[in-house]
């Protein structure tokens, strides 16, 4: 069964870059789509963007160019970096596997890390 | 960008109720493109429907989904303690994904 562990600091400053990774265990990276989720009291659960194995994305606009994903598949991870941060990026950061039936469906995810920006 | 809209906000029952959950389209979807899912107190969310009426993998016959255009429906029958939580719609129609502000479902 696959299992996804997010890592991180829980905390950053403001206009600092907060870097996140996604340890999949119990199955493969490879051909699946991940994600990265974040959700907060005040815009409850918001799409970040998806990554392929291959190294394919796809980014929610609102975030601006602020964010990017990538993959290591030699250590079955994948990463977010959020640059720019500002008190509106605080929340709990999920990671999340996507499957692609139809539509992409978030059907695996982490816990989810806690990520405060503050001073 | 597609905005969802689930009501009620909250919705108040007791355990062997059915429970209907709407969840609105601001633009046609196809069916294909929408997702339920649930999340108790203290866990991450997990997937119980897309395409608006496949199960997900594990998920009770209890839960089932039914909608077209702009409005969705999941629906939850006998109602037991583990089902009180909060349920999202997500639609995967177009670019970027989003998510619903949630249905509470409490006792």
């Amino acid at each position: 069964q696959v299992q996804l562990q997010e890592s991180g600091p829980g905390l950053v400053k403001p206009s600092e870059t907060v870097s996140l990774t996604c340890t999949v265990s119990g199955g493969s990276i490879n051909n699946h789509w991940w994600s990265w989720i974040r959700q907060s009291p005040g815009k409850g659960l918001e799409w970040i963007g998806f990554i392929y194995d291959t190294g394919s994305t796809n980014y929610n606009p609102s975030l601006k160019s602020r964010a990017t994903i990538s993959v290591d598949t030699s250590r079955n991870q994948f990463s977010l970096n959020l640059n720019f941060v500002t008190a509106a990026d605080t929340a709990i950061y999920h990671c999340a596997r996507t499957i692609a039936y139809g539509g992409k469906w978030f059907d695996t995810w982490g816990q989810g890390t806690l990520v405060t920006v503050s001073s | 960008e597609i905005v969802l809209t689930q009501s009620p906000g909250t919705l108040s029952l007791s355990p062997g109720e059915r429970a209907t959950l709407s969840c609105r389209a601001s633009q046609t979807l196809s069916s294909s493109y929408l997702a339920w899912y649930q999340q108790r107190p203290g866990q991450a969310p997990r997937l119980l429907m897309y395409g608006a009426s496949n199960r997900a993998a594990g998920i009770s016959d209890k839960f089932s989904g039914s909608g077209s255009g702009t409005e969705f429906t999941l629906t939850i029958s006998r109602l037991e303690p583990d089902d009180f939580a909060v349920y999202y719609c997500q639609q995967s129609a177009g670019s970027p994904r989003t998510f619903g502000q949630g249905t509470k479902l409490e006792i």
